[in-house]
């Protein structure tokens, strides 16, 4: 199984650029997100589609852009890169918990993108 | 909203050793998932154990279990018979289900285990 698969695995950005990183699921799963990883700072969510057609901001959103294209993918666009966005970026997917109790849920990861701006 | 503080933010230990990694969390709700998170130096998510806050029993997974202490708001991995591949990153993560689609993780620092041969 793929699982989450991210693209690109690695980009070297200039300041001022735009650039989109692309992500896929195939488990059927509702909910995507966007995290961002910095040294120190663990694992923070951009942005996140709880379902196709629906995005909302997480905790630092500022200076990004996320599109949920359908049901298995949810990109995430640098309108106009800066050195602040280097980070490691990674996609997430997770089954949508409706109303009730749901155990099993879990939520994967893809395997990161390395973002470098200069 | 919820807060994850890890407060080591490294640790080691010795080959066949038991090691144990400290988390804390902050919450008003009294239904909620906690998780630990590997990650190897590959930097892949790797989960290695989840907690449902309704179970009082702590959960278990081969050499991996923790100490949920649901008052305190503590929740503690415990690593026994530690191993070279342990050696990775470890973040604890906190998930409120009952926010309907809503649902997404709040994770810590992380605390980077090193274990020695």
């Amino acid at each position: 199984n793929a699982g989450v698969t991210q693209t690109p695995k690695f980009q070297v950005l200039k300041t001022g650029q735009s650039m989109t990183l692309q992500c896929a699921q195939d488990m059927n799963h509702n909910s995507m997100y966007w995290y961002r990883q910095d040294p120190g700072m663990g694992l923070r969510l951009i942005y996140y589609s709880a379902s196709e057609g629906t995005t909302d901001k997480g905790e630092v959103p500022n200076g990004y852009n996320v599109s949920r294209l359908n049901k298995r993918e949810f990109s995430l666009r640098l309108e106009s890169a800066a050195p602040s966005q280097t980070s490691v970026y990674f996609c997430a997917s997770s089954e949508e918990l409706g109303q009730g109790y749901a155990p099993g849920n879990t939520i994967y990861f893809g395997e990161g993108s390395w973002l470098t701006v200069v | 909203a919820q807060t994850v503080t890890q407060s080591q933010p490294e640790m080691s230990v010795q080959e066949a050793e038991t090691v144990t990694l400290s988390c804390t969390y902050d919450t008003s709700e009294s239904n909620y998932y906690l998780f630990w998170y590997k990650q190897p130096p590959s930097r892949q998510m790797i989960l290695v154990i989840r907690q449902e806050a309704y179970k009082q029993q702590n959960a278990t997974e081969n050499r991996f279990s923790v100490n949920f202490q649901k008052a305190a708001k503590s929740f503690s991995l415990k690593i026994s018979d530690s191993q070279l591949g342990d050696t990775a990153m470890y973040f604890c993560a906190f998930m409120n289900p009952f926010t309907g689609a809503n649902s997404k993780l709040t994770f810590g620092k992380g605390i980077t285990l090193s274990v020695r041969p």
